[in-house]
């Protein structure tokens, strides 16, 4: 089976840099994902890790560290639109052996001004 | 078409009746994922279809069902329904992993 631990919430002010991590035990891996979700709203895609190291895209990076099963989602200057679950989301072999995106418990990041 | 469109947006049912979700997936997306997403929890995996063929599922029992069709449509059924049903329900399609799941905005089901 698959279990992804994040944390639940993490408050951060407008400007600053906030780091969401998150721990997967998987049988079977071959990436780590993260999408935004504001409440409401469907998920949308951040960003795709497949190897180790550091993924940049704007104000966003990704970390992927495969020996310790530990990523992590960087958010830099930050907006008050940022404010949003953020869920990691690990590809994983499905039960027919093709693949499948598997969803942790998600953080809720705060921006306050 | 780009996007991924759900219908319909809200939907109330009574318990024991039976349901179906549409998703309109994009152009050119194979393979077509349903999720179920309770308050405040991840997305939970249902199953997975590509090209018209189940090739992954979830721990959901076989009374969630589903189907996909060659332009690109899907739907969910969910017979026998119960409480615990009551949910959002996600469709996503997706062309790579790498290239990320493209998910619509859901149906909220409310089961009473």
């Amino acid at each position: 089976g698959q279990s992804l631990e994040q944390p639940s919430e993490v408050t951060a002010v407008e400007g600053a840099i906030v780091q969401i991590n998150c721990t997967y035990q998987t049988s079977g891996f071959y990436g780590l994902s993260w999408y935004q979700q504001h409440d409401g709203g469907a998920p949308t895609f951040l960003s795709y890790n497949a190897l180790d190291g550091l993924e940049e895209t704007g104000r966003f990076s990704s970390f992927l560290s495969r020996s310790d099963s530990y990523g992590y989602l960087l958010l830099q200057e930050l907006q008050m639109k940022d404010s949003a679950s953020y869920f990691c989301a690990v590809r994983a072999p499905s039960n027919t052996g093709f693949q499948k995106l598997v969803f942790g418990t998600g953080t809720r990041l705060l921006v306050s001004p | 078409e780009t996007g991924v469109t759900q219908s319909p947006t809200h939907l109330i049912k009574t318990r024991g009746q039976q349901v179906t979700l549409r998703c309109s997936s994009q152009s050119g997306h194979n393979t077509v994922s349903w999720y179920q997403q309770a308050l405040g929890q991840g997305p939970q995996f249902i199953f997975q279809y590509y090209r018209e063929e189940e090739n992954g599922r979830g721990n959901f029992p076989p009374r969630f069902s589903g189907l996909q069709f060659p332009n690109y449509s899907s739907e969910l059924n969910v017979n026998a329904l119960e409480l615990d049903d009551s949910a959002l329900y996600l469709c996503a399609s997706s062309a790579t992993f790498e290239d990320g799941y493209t998910f619509g905005s859901g149906t909220r089901l409310t089961v009473v």
